[in-house]
């Protein structure tokens, strides 16, 4: 079964500074998403970033970036200049061919003024 | 803002009660998802269906269920309401064959069985 693991259940930050988010995932399929949603306080849960496993450039967003190690199996965020505005969960997470999203545990963020 | 929304947002409900959740998109997509969210924020699949008359059983064991009779409702009920239901509920839909693996949320019912 596909996993999905954040190792990090909540950091904090200084506005401004840049800070790196963490996910592995385990699967034995080679053509499949990653993603990384944001979860705001009381707010709806909206997309960041995405990036397809057949893409080798790590996809960009803005201040979001990630660093897609396929072969290690490794999905990381970087959040560039961070805004108090960023605090909140974020959530890494999987789609395979059947199109069910699995979700990690989350990470909850502060940026802290 | 995505067109996917949750009634109601916040219940209170007392033990054995039936409740159904609402969960309504205006964008079409085929897909549409039913998450549990504990307190601690992790994410648990409990439904989920492909189009109309199709419904499985996410990786979570869930005392709920859910019907889709129409693509752009999917509303899950809970025949005897229990203090271990209390939880927020998410409800999400995705259309892949667009191109667009996007998943939309809704904000959610947050339902509490005292």
């Amino acid at each position: 079964a596909q996993t999905v693991t954040q190792s990090q259940p909540e950091m904090s930050v200084q506005e401004a500074e840049t800070v790196t988010l963490s996910c592995t995932y385990d699967t034995s399929e080679s053509n499949y998403y990653l993603f990384w949603y944001k979860q705001p306080p009381s707010r709806q849960m909206i997309l960041v970033i995405r990036q397809e496993a057949y893409k080798q450039q790590n996809a960009t967003e803005n201040r979001f970036s990630v660093n897609f190690q396929k072969a290690a199996k490794s999905f990381s965020l970087k959040i560039s200049d961070s805004q108090l505005g960023d605090t909140a969960m974020y959530f890494c997470a999987f789609m395979m061919g059947d199109d069910k999203i699995i979700f990690g545990k989350g990470t909850r963020l502060h940026i802290l003024p | 803002e995505a067109d996917i929304y949750q009634t109601p947002r916040y219940l209170v409900i007392g033990t054995g009660k039936k409740i159904t959740l609402e969960c309504s998109q205006t964008m079409g997509h085929d897909k549409m998802y039913w998450y549990q969210q504990d307190p601690g924020m992790e994410l648990h699949l409990i439904h989920y269906s492909y189009g109309v008359n199709s419904t499985e059983k996410g990786d979570l064991s869930s005392e709920s269920t859910v019907s889709r009779i129409r693509t752009e409702h999917f509303p899950l009920t809970l025949e005897s309401a229990r203090p271990s239901h209390t939880s927020q509920y998410l409800c999400a839909s995705s259309d892949p064959r667009t191109g667009n693996t996007e998943a939309f949320f809704g904000q959610g019912t947050r339902l509490t069985v005292v």
